[in-house]
């Protein structure tokens, strides 16, 4: 029973780079989440997705995009990396919506230099 | 974009201490109210998922209430011991925030020395 797998777990990126952070759930959850944690920041959404097909922009989505065609993966793109996005990312996925409990990856810790 | 607060930022108690965290939110559209217990090097881990105004639940040594009326919650650890070393996070979900959307709080980070 894997729950939420992330890989890579971690990745050193040179500027301007691009790369695909991907997520897996096997508990056949219907919505899935990206977040970004910074320290002293707490977590922040990246973008989110309610099923395959149906994504959208969390609070932070600026360099970022995404994609749903399964119900089971949700990668996340980094196009052009900077350091600003120099983070530990976690995926994310809930059975349904905002009275179910978030089960989270292990975090993908991603420095770009 | 709602704002979660969290306090106190950190704590350092003792052993056999019981103590308490607090988060507030906006009352307006309220929705629910989660707590995560998030250790370091792992992945936030599900305490509790709360909805009604004077709702309190309890696992194990930890409990939580919730008011939302005026917009807070407290989480409480009675008998702190060393493996309750954590940060706690909370998270508030609004009922107009998009389909499933939680805003996290930055967390109380919680040492607990034998």
């Amino acid at each position: 029973n894997a729950g939420v797998t992330q890989t890579p777990k971690f990745r050193i990126l040179k500027i301007g780079q691009s790369m695909t952070l991907q997520c897996t759930q096997d508990m056949n959850h219907n919505y899935m989440y990206w977040y970004r944690q910074d320290p002293g920041m707490g977590l922040k959404l990246i973008y989110y997705s309610v099923g395959a097909g149906i994504t959208d922009k969390g609070e932070v989505p600026n360099g970022y995009n995404v994609s749903r065609s399964t119900t089971e993966d949700f990668p996340l793109r980094l196009e052009l990396a900077a350091p600003s996005q120099t983070s530990v990312y976690f995926c994310a996925s809930s059975p349904r919506g905002r009275t179910d409990t978030q089960y989270f990856g292990p975090g993908t810790r991603l420095t770009v230099l | 974009i709602l704002n979660v607060e969290q306090s106190p930022q950190s704590l350092h108690v003792q052993e056999g201490d019981s103590t308490n965290f607090t988060c507030s939110f906006p009352s307006s559209n309220f929705y629910a109210l989660h707590w995560y217990r998030w250790e370091t090097a792992k992945s936030p881990e599900a305490l509790f998922v709360m909805t009604l105004n004077g709702d309190e639940k309890k696992k194990g040594r930890i409990s939580a209430t919730l008011n939302t009326k005026e917009g807070y919650s407290y989480l409480y650890i009675k008998g702190s011991q060393p493996e309750d070393s954590a940060t706690y996070l909370c998270a508030s979900a609004l009922m107009n925030s998009g389909y499933s959307t939680l805003t996290f709080g930055k967390g109380t980070m919680l040492l607990v020395s034998p």
